[in-house]
């Protein structure tokens, strides 16, 4: 079984300043992993995966994410927030499988103030 | 860029009713899946289907669903028997190499 934890239901940052969005997961073998944003109304749009090689890795709109197998995270990360970031947030982790499905994290509203 | 698309956007249909969701994944993909989120909630996985035949399917994937891709582009969702709590945004989604693309969605009322 695959399973992904997002702890924070929200999150609330100042724009100017990094953000942090958290993200663990559990699954057999070694993980695909994936940020997805999702806008209100709208569909899922993909950020940034991870599957293999450098730890850190980065996705569009200046986002990145660092993986560590050892803590088994992925958290997402941005150096500098800006107001137009503010959305929901997902984390997803599927079996380095071909037709694996994705399982996702509950989600994270991020806000990110003026 | 190429994407996938869903229509209709949105469905209203009564309890009971039949409904058909039609999906365009991107056309050299291989594999397909269908998601739903219920409002503002957790997407939950469906169904995955590859070479013309599920490969994996969720709990929720009961007898009252099914899917076919019926000519080279389409993938479509059927619920027989709507059920108010069938009410939830859908998602159709279709994998290149790793990452999966989801399409806009249809959002789902059933009264």
């Amino acid at each position: 079984a695959q399973s992904v934890a997002q702890p924070e239901d929200q999150v609330n940052v100042a724009e100017g300043n990094p953000l942090t969005v958290k993200c663990t997961y559990s699954v057999s073998g070694n993980p695909y992993l994936f940020w997805y944003v999702q806008y209100p109304n709208r569909g899922l749009q993909f950020l940034l995966k991870y599957i293999t090689g450098d730890n850190l890795v980065k996705g569009s709109y200046g986002f990145e994410a660092e993986f560590n197998k050892s803590q088994t995270s992925f958290h997402l990360k941005k150096p500098s927030a800006l107001v137009s970031d503010s959305a929901l947030y997902f984390c997803a982790v599927r079996h380095n499988t071909n037709a694996g499905k994705s399982t996702f994290g509950d989600g994270t509203t991020l806000t990110v103030k003026p | 860029e190429p994407e996938v698309t869903q229509t209709p956007s949105h469905q209203v249909t009564q309890m009971g009713q039949e409904v058909i969701l039609r999906c365009v994944p991107i056309s050299n993909h291989l594999y397909f899946y269908w998601y739903r989120q219920i409002l503002g909630q957790k997407v939950e996985f469906l169904v995955s289907f590859y070479n013309n035949e599920i490969s994996e399917k969720s709990e929720i994937f009961d007898d009252q669903f099914s899917v076919e891709r019926p000519d080279g582009s389409n993938f479509t969702l059927k619920i027989r028997s709507t059920k108010l709590e069938d009410s939830a945004m859908y998602f159709c989604a279709s994998k290149g190499l790793y990452e999966q693309y989801f399409g806009p969605g249809t959002r789902l009322t059933v009264t």
